[in-house]
């Protein structure tokens, strides 16, 4: 059974870093693409950039690039989110999700990490 | 790469049809055979309902069904059941710059 776990929520301070990371098994991780996905409160979903865990070849949505890094340790299926100074307007839900192939689609998401950036 | 357009809601009773559409232009939608829609309960994760236009996952019902029209998507729920209640959102590759957009969102609400 294809199944990806995430790490669990955070509370952060603005300024401090995080990384959180999506462990996927029943798979072979290095073979499919991961995507991760931004779900602001009660707003939409927003991709946010795609990482092949074979090679670490990292795409980036304009939207995000350079305001997170998005990486792979395929030795242990763990794909990561990683921001280096969090701010207010970060906090949200992020979704990791498997792409069926390179153009798509998501067809295994995990369950969600959420993140709430606040003083 | 903006997001795809729909609109904010929908609505039908148990047993009717609902429509939903999708909006994109030549660069996304309407340039590749590479639209999915999602499912999204409140407080849960998406789940893919419909991918490459029109082709279903295993376990989805045949009530889903989706096409494509120029730079417009369309996903149609038959039949609808209570439990179709939900957010739905398409999205489209885009191309290797952008990659992936998804759209507004659709609240389906059955009456």
């Amino acid at each position: 059974e294809v199944q990806l776990v995430q790490s669990g929520a955070e509370v952060k301070k603005p300024g401090e870093s995080l990384k959180i990371s999506c462990k996927g098994s029943g798979y072979s991780f290095t073979s499919y693409w991961i995507g991760w996905v931004r779900q602001m409160p009660g707003k939409g979903l927003e991709w946010m950039g795609i990482i092949y865990p074979g090679d670490s070849d990292t795409r980036y949505s304009p939207s995000f690039q350079g305001q997170v890094t998005i990486s792979a340790d395929k030795s242990i299926s763990t794909a990561y989110l990683q921001w280096s100074s969090l701010k207010a307007s970060d906090t949200a839900m992020y979704y990791c999700a498997r792409l069926g192939g390179y153009s798509g689609p998501l067809d295994y998401w995990g369950q969600g990490t959420l993140v709430t950036v606040s003083s | 790469q903006s997001a795809l357009t729909q609109p904010p809601s929908a609505s039908g009773s148990p047993g009717q049809s609902v429509t939903i559409s999708c909006t994109g232009t030549s660069s996304d939608v309407g340039g590749y055979n590479y639209v999915s829609w999602y499912q999204q309960h409140p407080g849960k994760a998406p789940k893919l309902m419909i991918y490459e236009v029109s082709k279903r996952p295993s376990g989805v019902p045949d009530r889903f069904s989706g096409s494509k029209s120029g730079n417009t998507a369309s996903l149609t729920v038959s039949g609808l059941q209570a439990e179709d209640e939900a957010d739905y959102y398409c999205s489209s590759y885009a191309g290797s710059n952008s990659h992936y957009v998804f759209g507004t969102g659709t609240k389906v609400t059955v009456l």
